[in-house]
């Protein structure tokens, strides 16, 4: 078990450019969540998937935003058209049975700058 | 709906004195509650979780929190502040059941001085 895995740690973008992210989950957990992280703020509820299906989304996730979970294992979250507002962390977090579904494990996140 | 209040921003000890991180929640089901800590450049790690058992929670690194229901609290605390400690500190609320989404207080930044 190495843990939740994001790829990259750290991007910068052009305004108006798209960027994708990665998340590897624990291998066994089947739930998988993604969170916005402002300077200064707590971490925001972006999406959540249980498996491959995405069963809940905020209405922080605007149109430009999409999360996909194809196999039920990754995630990728894009953005496009950048602003300089989508300048945040965005981590990522996972559960499963095995450890309770009511705790998350988190990868390190992908620190965003659009300049 | 739910919600987490942390009631500092920022809290200055020395090193050797207790920490008390405060902490409210609101909840329409009954909840989980966690404390969560962020150093510098480092993942979020879970110091100690509440899940309907024993009120007094004991975690990681000496850290405890207490649930009261009737003042809707969960309040961190540890007896003897190290300067390892200082770091970001969440407290967290989410549903027992469902999605088990998170909702996060806006941290409290500890310092520990020597």
């Amino acid at each position: 078990d190495t843990g939740v895995s994001q790829d990259p740690r750290h991007k910068i973008t052009k305004r108006g450019q798209n960027v994708t992210f990665r998340c590897d989950p624990i291998s066994e957990h089947n739930r998988l969540y993604w969170y916005r992280q402002t300077l200064g703020q707590g971490p925001e509820f972006l999406t959540y998937f249980q498996n491959e299906a995405q069963l809940e989304k905020s209405r922080l996730l605007s149109d430009r935003f999409s999360a996909e979970r194809p196999k039920g294992s990754f995630s990728t979250l894009e953005i496009q058209r950048t602003e300089q507002g989508d300048s945040a962390m965005y981590l990522c977090a996972s559960s499963g049975r095995t450890s309770g579904y009511n705790e998350q494990f988190f990868g390190p996140g992908t620190r965003l700058t659009v300049l | 709906a739910q919600s987490v209040t942390q009631l500092d921003s920022h809290v200055s000890v020395s090193e050797g004195t207790p920490v008390l991180l405060r902490c409210n929640y609101s909840s329409s089901y009954s909840p989980s509650l966690f404390w969560y800590v962020q150093h510098p450049n480092k993942g979020l790690q879970l110091l100690l979780k509440y899940t309907s058992a024993a009120t007094l929670v004991k975690g990681i690194n000496g850290f405890e929190a207490e649930f009261k229901k009737s003042e809707t609290s969960f309040h961190l605390t540890k007896p003897s502040a190290h300067m390892s400690d200082a770091a970001e500190y969440f407290c967290v609320v989410s549903q027992a059941s469902g999605t088990y989404k998170y909702i996060f207080g806006t941290g409290t930044r500890l310092k520990v001085l020597a």
